[in-house]
């Protein structure tokens, strides 16, 4: 069936770096995609989404790239800090249910 | 404002009994969503109600239940659990489904059945 994945478990960073973190998706008929964070002991938190008629989108510190020719999705965390370790998951809405399909997860480590 | 909440925290629950894990919302959400998380698994969907008196069946829905009495509660019913049961649960909500809106998550239920 469709699904939508990771290509890396874990990134580790230092404080200060950017950080890029990928999806592979394998749904052509999706049409939104969005990046959620969940810290430690909470739920997913929205972060920024994307519809597939754009390639780029930027938010506050935030860039998601969808590159639709190779179902690609990634997530950049310009400056990246402390506060910026969780696990982020991409999700994907397809078709017409509307519902979300998420991703694995990456686990983002800021080193200070 | 307390957004989306739900009860218990975490609940440890001998094999074979029922259990109830609450949800709440009050931001007047019409579509809400049970999902659980498993490790490297990622957030996989229950149940979801599209608004108060409907309610669907999404990817995992064997040994669950959901009723949607009102607008602002979605409880999701273990009738009879077992160990494979044992995830932890989020509760979400979103505006509607005719098109994607946000999904805010509560804060989640960690279920142990033993």
């Amino acid at each position: 069936g469709e699904s939508v994945g990771l290509h890396l478990p874990t990134l580790s960073v230092q404080e200060g770096d950017n950080s890029i973190i990928n999806c592979a998706y394998s749904n052509s008929a999706s049409d939104y995609f969005i990046w959620y964070k969940q810290e430690s002991g909470k739920g997913p938190q929205f972060i920024i989404d994307i519809r597939s008629n754009m390639d780029k989108r930027q938010g506050q510190r935030v860039t998601v790239l969808l590159n639709k020719t190779v179902k690609h999705l990634s997530l950049q965390i310009a400056a990246t800090q402390p506060g910026d370790s969780a696990v982020y998951f991409c999700a994907e809405i397809g078709g017409s249910n509307y519902k979300l399909t998420f991703g694995k997860g990456t686990l983002l480590t800021v080193n200070p | 404002i307390a957004g989306i909440t739900q009860a218990p925290t975490s609940q440890i629950l001998a094999a074979g009994r029922r259990m109830t894990l609450r949800c709440t919302q009050d931001m007047r959400h019409n579509a809400m969503y049970w999902y659980r998380q498993d490790l490297g698994l990622g957030l996989r969907l229950i149940h979801y109600s599209n608004t108060a008196g409907t309610t669907g069946k999404g990817e995992v829905p064997d040994g669950y239940s959901v009723s949607r009495a009102n607008t602002d509660d979605f409880p999701l019913t273990l009738a009879s659990a077992v160990p494979s049961q044992t995830s932890v649960y989020f509760c979400a909500s979103a505006t509607g489904t005719v098109s994607y809106n946000e999904q805010f998550f509560g804060p989640g239920t960690r279920l142990t059945v033993l």
